[in-house]
C-alpha cells in the first residue's frame, strides 16, 4: 500500500484477554518498528524487524509481549493476559533497510489499546 | 550511552509568534538528527532532517540547524500557525538501526 497501515485502530479489551495487533509496513520495506506511546509520553522502543527475524527484542516490557513478522511483510504485536498498564497506542514504522544513518521512518497511524 | 533531550511541554503561543523548541544530543561519532510531528488524531511524520554538521533542514516554513559544537538541533519558525499546533519529537541516528527519541514536545497555537 502507499502508507504503513495498522489495525485495528481501536482495542478495547477486558483485562486478562489476549490481544493482537497487526502492522502492514510499505511494500518493500525491509525494516520494522515497533513502539508504544503512552498518553503524554514519548516513544518506547519494543522490537525492530530485519526481514523476518527481529535482531533486537530488548524493548519488549514483559514475556507476555511477542512480535512476528513473516513473509518480510506483515507483522503482528500479541500481548497475552492484557494488563491495565498495557493501555498505550502502539505504533508501527517501517524503513527501506534500516541500518543507513539518514533513513527516514514511515510511521502508521497506530493502534489505541485500552484495557478494562 | 546516547541521548536526545528536548524541552519540555506543553509550549503555549498566540499566532505569528516566533518559535524555538530546544533539542540537544548526545552521541558517539556523527548521528543524522530529525524532527518528526505528530498532528492530532494522525501518525508521525517525519518534518525535517540534517545528516552533518552545519546542514539546515527546512519544511513548512520550520528550520532546525545542526550545530555539532553545541550538540543541539533546535527547532525554529518564525510566524507560527494554528495549524502547527501538535507534539515534535526530536531523534538522532547512528550507523545502525536505533533512532534515539526525546520526550516530545507539545506545541499549542492560540489564535
Amino acid at each position: 500500500g502507499a502508507g504503513v497501515s495498522q489495525s485495528p485502530s481501536n482495542k478495547v479489551t477486558e483485562k486478562g484477554k489476549d490481544v493482537e495487533l497487526r502492522c502492514d509496513p510499505i511494500s518493500g520495506h525491509t525494516a520494522l518498528y515497533w513502539y508504544r506511546q503512552s498518553l503524554g509520553q514519548g516513544l518506547e522502543f519494543l522490537i525492530y524487524f530485519q526481514g523476518n527475524s527481529a535482531p533486537d527484542k530488548s524493548g519488549l516490557p514483559s514475556d507476555r509481549f511477542s512480535a512476528e513478522r513473516t513473509g518480510g511483510s506483515v507483522s503482528t504485536l500479541t500481548i497475552q493476559r492484557t494488563q491495565q498498564e498495557d493501555s498505550a497506542v502502539y505504533l508501527c514504522a517501517s524503513s527501506l533497510a534500516g541500518g543507513a544513518t539518514n533513513e527516514k521512518l514511515f510511521f502508521g497511524s497506530g493502534t489505541q489499546l485500552s484495557v478494562l | 550511552g546516547n541521548s536526545v533531550t528536548q524541552m519540555e511541554g506543553p509550549v503555549t503561543l498566540s499566532e505569528e509568534a516566533f518559535l524555538t523548541i530546544n533539542c540537544t544530543y548526545t552521541a558517539t561519532g556523527y548521528p543524522s538528527l530529525f524532527w518528526y510531528v505528530q498532528y492530532p488524531g494522525e501518525g508521525l511524520q517525519l518534518l525535517l532532517k540534517a545528516t552533518k554538521a552545519d546542514d539546515k533542514g527546512s519544511n513548512k516554513g520550520f528550520e532546525a540547524t545542526y550545530r555539532k559544537e553545541t550538540t543541539s538541533f533546535h527547532l525554529e519558525k518564525g510566524s507560527v500557525q494554528v495549524s502547527d499546533s501538535a507534539v515534535y519529537f526530536c531523534a538522532s541516528k547512528g550507523s545502525n538501526y536505533q533512532l534515539i527519541w526525546g520526550a516530545g514536545t507539545k506545541l499549542i497555537i492560540k489564535p
